[in-house]
């Protein structure tokens, strides 16, 4: 099915260990971005890439980085895992304001993945 | 800044009821408003889909509406059943150029249909 795929899907680290989340979207969507969600706090973004060769920080960018691969492709990176990331990190894309796609702006979620620090 | 809450936090029905949840927004210069559904444990998965130059759309039991100028959307939910348990999502998307870079959403709607 079409969407967007995020690996893994669970993750056990210890502090100070690093890590890469991959998401990828098959619907050729020009935007990606990656939110966290956490209990009481909602959801909140991280980065985001308007477009492939560019991404920009969200709400809460600190301790995270992020590569745009390709147009598919947008990686979140931990370099040095602290408890307090301890979360539920998704990848959504969209097309653009002025896309035509029949999806006309709407966002698509990947499952999910559920980060423990320990 | 754009703020977007969603009443009640909470609600409890029994099965076969018709119900109504509400989410508001602070800034009307949005470009479309999006309804999602989340299960426990899971991911977000989209309901509906409304432009900011909609009133209305449908899907099933379910019935967004959409009143822009003043900053409010209703999901309407019709003969509510036990698999319609899940959290519900309100989300809104600004306008290009208003400053914002993405979705602001609410914090949920926990809904629970007992059978």
């Amino acid at each position: 099915n079409a969407g967007v795929t995020q690996t893994p899907k669970f993750q056990v680290l210890k502090t100070g260990q690093s890590m890469t989340l991959q998401c990828a979207q098959d619907m050729n969507h020009n935007s990606m971005y990656w939110y966290r969600q956490d209990p009481g706090m909602g959801l909140r973004l991280i980065y985001y890439s308007a477009s492939e060769g560019t991404t920009d920080k969200g709400e809460v960018p600190n301790g995270y980085n992020v590569s745009r691969l390709n147009k598919r492709e947008f990686s979140l990176r931990l370099e040095s895992a602290a408890p307090s990331q301890t979360s539920v990190y998704f990848c959504a894309s969209s097309e653009t304001w002025s896309g035509h796609l029949a999806g006309q702006g709407g966002y698509t979620f990947g499952s999910g993945t559920r980060l423990t620090v320990v | 800044k754009q703020e977007v809450t969603q009443i009640p936090a909470a609600l409890s029905v029994p099965e076969g009821e018709n119900l109504v949840l509400n989410c508001s927004f602070t800034d009307s210069a949005i470009y479309n408003l999006q309804w999602f559904r989340q299960d426990p444990g899971k991911g977000l998965t989209s309901l509906l889909l409304i432009q900011s130059s909609q009133r209305e759309q449908t899907s099933g039991r379910l019935n967004a509406s959409l009143d822009k100028s003043s900053g409010r959307s209703t999901l309407y939910i019709a003969a509510s059943q036990p698999g319609d348990s899940a959290t519900y999502l309100c989300a809104v998307r600004p306008q290009r150029n208003s400053g914002y870079s993405t979705l602001t959403f609410g914090k949920g709607t926990m809904l629970l249909v007992s059978p």
